[in-house]
């Protein structure tokens, strides 16, 4: 069964960094992308980017390029998105979500559960 | 920038079709993908390559794509459909989703 199990909830204040995580199973992680979805509370989707697992190769969104860096770590099967620094903005919910197939085009098959980021003084 | 565009809103009466529109330019030349969002939950793709239904997902839902229009139609709605509809596209090499149509089934 494919699963992708996400890190737990976090609160953060303003400047501080953060990483969070994501941990595929059940298939062969390096074959498929992976992407970070945000979702403010109340608000709909937005796509931050995607990883190749396999060779690290990153495509980000242009609304947060610079702002978020996306990694993964093959021998444990996970990815990450990580901020250094943290603005109040940032409050929302955080999907991880597997590409369908490694193509531009494809859809996104299974998600992770979410990860509630929340950035306050 | 790309952009979808969705109707923010759409109610339907228990039993009828509900039709959920997605609008970009020349659309119908890519591939149009539908999520379905529950209150609590995280998105559940419920259409893709237009058409195309996962395994699990019943068969009154379908989507067709032409023009500049995605449409997702729910034929039979039933209250375990209300929820909140997201179109997703390519463009650039970049994905783009649509802001959500929220469907109300009363």
């Amino acid at each position: 069964e494919v699963q992708l199990v996400q890190s737990g909830a976090d609160v953060k204040n303003p400047g501080e960094s953060l990483r969070i995580s994501c941990k595929g199973s059940g298939y062969s992680f390096p074959r498929y992308w992976i992407s970070w979805v945000r979702q403010v509370p109340g608000r709909g989707l937005e796509w931050m980017g995607r990883i190749d697992p396999d060779d690290s190769d990153t495509n980000y969104s242009p609304s947060f390029q610079g702002h978020v860096t996306m990694s993964t770590d093959k021998s444990i099967t996970t990815a990450y998105l990580q901020w250094s620094s943290l603005k109040a903005s940032d409050t929302a919910i955080y999907y991880c979500a597997r590409h369908a197939t490694t193509a531009v085009g494809t859809h996104f098959d299974f998600w992770g559960q979410g990860t509630v980021v929340t950035v306050s003084s | 920038s790309y952009e979808l565009t969705q109707p923010p809103s759409v109610s339907v009466s228990p039993g009828q079709a509900a039709s959920i529109t997605c609008s970009g330019d020349k659309l119908g030349d890519r591939y149009a993908s539908w999520y379905q969002q529950k209150p609590g939950q995280s998105p559940v793709v419920v259409i893709y390559q237009d058409m195309r239904r996962p395994s699990g997902i019943p068969e009154r839902f379908s989507g067709s794509n032409s023009g500049n229009t995605a449409t997702l139609t729910i034929s039979g709605t039933q209250a375990m459909d209300e929820a909140d509809y997201y179109c997703q596209a390519w463009a650039s090499g970049t994905v783009v989703f649509g802001g959500g149509t929220k469907l109300t089934v009363l």
